[in-house]
């Protein structure tokens, strides 16, 4: 368990909808980062968070947004979903650098299909 | 920008030895990470670089070489629970995190 939490575990939607992801980020740690992992693919980075602010921004849809609220839990907001944002969703939080090393920890994942 | 080369797929046998390599192209970056993921499950890290050279943890070491574009986990005594995807990462913290597109090792007993 990486102390970081995701819901819902599994999410199904049509086409058109619009959901939220929500992700807790694990004690102490400041950053939230977003993925996105579709079937056999690698690991999307989707954005950043670090204290409530945007810090920075892979491939992330217009369709798509984020934030994170001040008591460091972060949302995935997804818009007019179409068939090919069905994927595995993940949200990871690291904690300041030190050394100049910082690993991120991952949750378990919200599995969004569309249909 | 940032592109990664890794292996499609390894296999190795239990008890063995095995090096995954993988190379990247890219205009710079503090970190070079590594993760396991079994399949439909989380990443978990393993390792990272931030110099050059082996940082070595437990029956995992990985190595980086920034002049060559190379890094490399070594996997020791293999087991079964190895069989999983090994992905490699670089990022800067607050900026863009690229990962890989990941190696997937069998082992067979």
């Amino acid at each position: 368990d990486s102390g970081v939490t995701q819901t819902p575990k599994h999410l199904i939607t049509a086409t058109g909808q619009r959901v939220t992801l929500r992700c807790s980020p694990r004690s102490g740690d400041l950053s939230v980062y977003w993925y996105q992992q579709s079937l056999d693919q690698g690991l999307q980075f989707l954005i950043q968070y670090y204290n409530g602010e945007e810090r920075a921004k892979g491939n992330i849809l217009e369709r798509f947004s984020a934030q994170q609220f001040p008591d460091l839990h972060s949302e995935l907001n997804l818009s007019s979903l179409e068939l090919g944002d069905s994927a595995l969703y993940f949200c990871a939080s690291s904690p300041r650098p030190t050394s100049g090393g910082y690993e991120q920890y991952f949750g378990p994942g919200t599995r969004l299909t569309v249909t | 920008g940032q592109n990664i080369d890794q292996p499609t797929e390894m296999t190795a046998t239990e008890g063995a030895i095995v090096q995954i390599n993988c190379t990247y192209q890219t205009s710079g970056f503090n970190g070079l990470f590594w993760y396991q993921q079994h399949a439909g499950e989380a990443p978990t890290f393993l390792s990272y670089n931030v110099l050059d050279g082996l940082e070595e943890k437990g029956r995992f070491s990985s190595f980086l070489s920034r002049s060559k574009g190379y890094s490399y986990l070594l996997l020791k005594e293999l087991q079964m629970k190895d069989s999983a995807s090994y992905l490699c990462a670089v990022g800067n913290y607050g900026q863009n995190f690229v990962f890989g597109p990941g190696t997937r090792l069998s082992v067979l007993p």
